[in-house]
């Protein structure tokens, strides 16, 4: 697969265990976030989002949280299991201008390993 | 999983020659992305385009053009390929609606000797 876990900080966790991956953002002025996975070799998969607006969202097993004030971005995986290891990005959307989408900027990203 | 298909999806090539990527996808999204994937830089947008004929430039978009004459297929075209342009290309699609939840395609790994 793709080398993308290269040069990435890197959590280890027991199968089982609660995991917390950490982001900081960049662009106080974001009002939208998201967390990516990407397994080895694959394009990366939406996990959950969050709006500026809210300060904590739960999905299956995943709850993210916001905190504007130091601009930081937490996933939280319960009950972690071997098909979680991954490299998983944050992404957040800062203000732009002119005609388009969004457009996403994205974290370097963690890379979680989960010790059977 | 959403239909994304990229071709090729391994290609080695020499500098100065001309490479282009497809993306093609059967969800009918109206966005469309080019993004590159470098260790110690993550993803970073090329290009994306928000309709037929439509393109933007992302972060990164010296050295590459696209095109979208259909909603299904977006090129993307290294005109005379470099050696910093060997990387994963990654293509992603979206709706408006929910424009952060980007589904990608499976990468196209060009290396440029």
């Amino acid at each position: 697969g793709e080398s993308v876990g290269l040069h990435l900080p890197t959590l280890s966790v027991q199968e089982g265990d609660n995991s917390i991956i950490n982001c900081a953002y960049s662009n106080s002025a974001s009002d939208y976030f998201i967390w990516y996975k990407q397994e080895s070799g694959k394009g990366p998969q939406f996990i959950i989002d969050i709006r500026s607006n809210m300060d904590k969202r739960q999905g299956q097993r995943v709850t993210v949280l916001l905190n504007k004030t130091v601009k930081h971005l937490s996933l939280q995986i319960a009950a972690t299991q071997p098909g979680d290891s991954a490299v998983y990005f944050c992404a957040e959307n800062p203000p732009k201008s002119g005609a388009g989408s969004y457009q996403l900027t994205f974290g370097k990203g963690t890379k979680l390993s989960v010790i059977p | 999983d959403a239909g994304i298909t990229q071709s090729p999806r391994h290609k080695v090539t020499e500098t100065g020659t001309p490479v282009t990527l497809r993306c093609h996808q059967t969800e009918n999204h109206r966005y469309m992305y080019w993004y590159r994937q470098d260790p110690g830089h993550g993803l970073r947008l090329i290009h994306y385009s928000y309709g037929v004929k439509d393109t933007d430039k992302g972060e990164v978009s010296d050295g590459y053009s696209v095109s979208r004459s259909k909603t299904e297929d977006f090129l993307l075209t290294l005109e005379s390929a470099t050696s910093s342009q060997t990387s994963v290309y990654f293509c992603a699609i979206s709706e408006r609606e929910k424009a952060g939840e980007l589904f990608f395609g499976e990468g196209s790994r060009l290396t440029v000797l």
